[in-house]
């Protein structure tokens, strides 16, 4: 079956513009995640999707990041005034059930770079 | 806070030797442990998990092991090849269980 999708593939965006970023998980797959990785860096956790339960966004950098779940299905991660330090791949991956014990399937990822 | 440190960024070896790469953590005791694959331009792909009541898991050529003592695990590649050439990352569940923490990763070199 289809794997983890992500759109668009590259984004680039001026500083102070908003950008929303999708993910279309595996089908089925109950729980969704966002991450960030910067250039020489290791993948951010952001936020966690499970189910109908609240989100864990213990991981966002600040209130100009956000995501919403729609239908159990597809993630929209929105960014607003983009600043440079945004640039970035974001990676979003889904489990069949939630928690850590679950392998995660990743998407490609979103490149961002904010001139 | 909990930490995770990947020894080497950098990793380069012989076709045919036995690669092996070191993970670290410290201020906590995780349930699991996960290893994953990363090529360039793509997202990581799993390929081990190990629990914390498990020594040692193995799948093909790939070799985890997990010393909650130590807190630390080791993943060896034997007979490696170029095509195993990747970043690797180890990841741990959260305090929560709900989240991965990933190390930066180690970049493994195989030349022929």
């Amino acid at each position: 079956g289809a794997g983890v999708s992500q759109s668009p593939s590259n984004k680039v965006t001026e500083k102070g513009k908003d950008v929303e970023l999708r993910c279309d998980p595996i089908s089925g797959h109950t729980a969704l995640y966002w991450y960030r990785q910067s250039l020489g860096q290791g993948l951010e956790f952001l936020i966690y999707f499970q189910g109908n339960s609240a989100p864990d966004k213990s991981g966002l950098p600040s209130d100009r990041f956000s995501a919403e779940r729609t239908g159990g299905s597809v993630s929209t991660l929105t960014i607003q005034r983009t600043q440079q330090e945004d640039s970035a791949v974001y990676l979003c991956a889904s489990s069949l059930a939630g928690y850590a014990y679950n392998e995660q399937f990743f998407g490609p990822g979103t490149r961002l770079t904010v001139l | 806070s909990q930490k995770i440190e990947q020894n080497s960024e950098a990793l380069n070896i012989q076709e045919g030797k036995t690669a092996t790469l070191t993970c670290n953590y410290t201020n906590y005791s995780p349930a699991y442990l996960q290893w994953y694959r990363q090529d360039p331009g793509r997202g990581p792909v799993f390929l081990l998990l190990i629990r914390e009541n498990e020594k040692e898991k193995r799948k093909e050529r790939l070799k985890v092991t997990f010393d909650t003592t130590l807190k630390q695990s080791l993943f060896h590649i034997t007979a490696s090849q170029p095509a195993d050439s990747a970043t690797y990352l180890c990841a741990l569940a959260n305090q929560a269980g709900t989240a991965l923490i990933f190390g930066k990763g180690t970049t493994l070199s195989v030349s022929s």
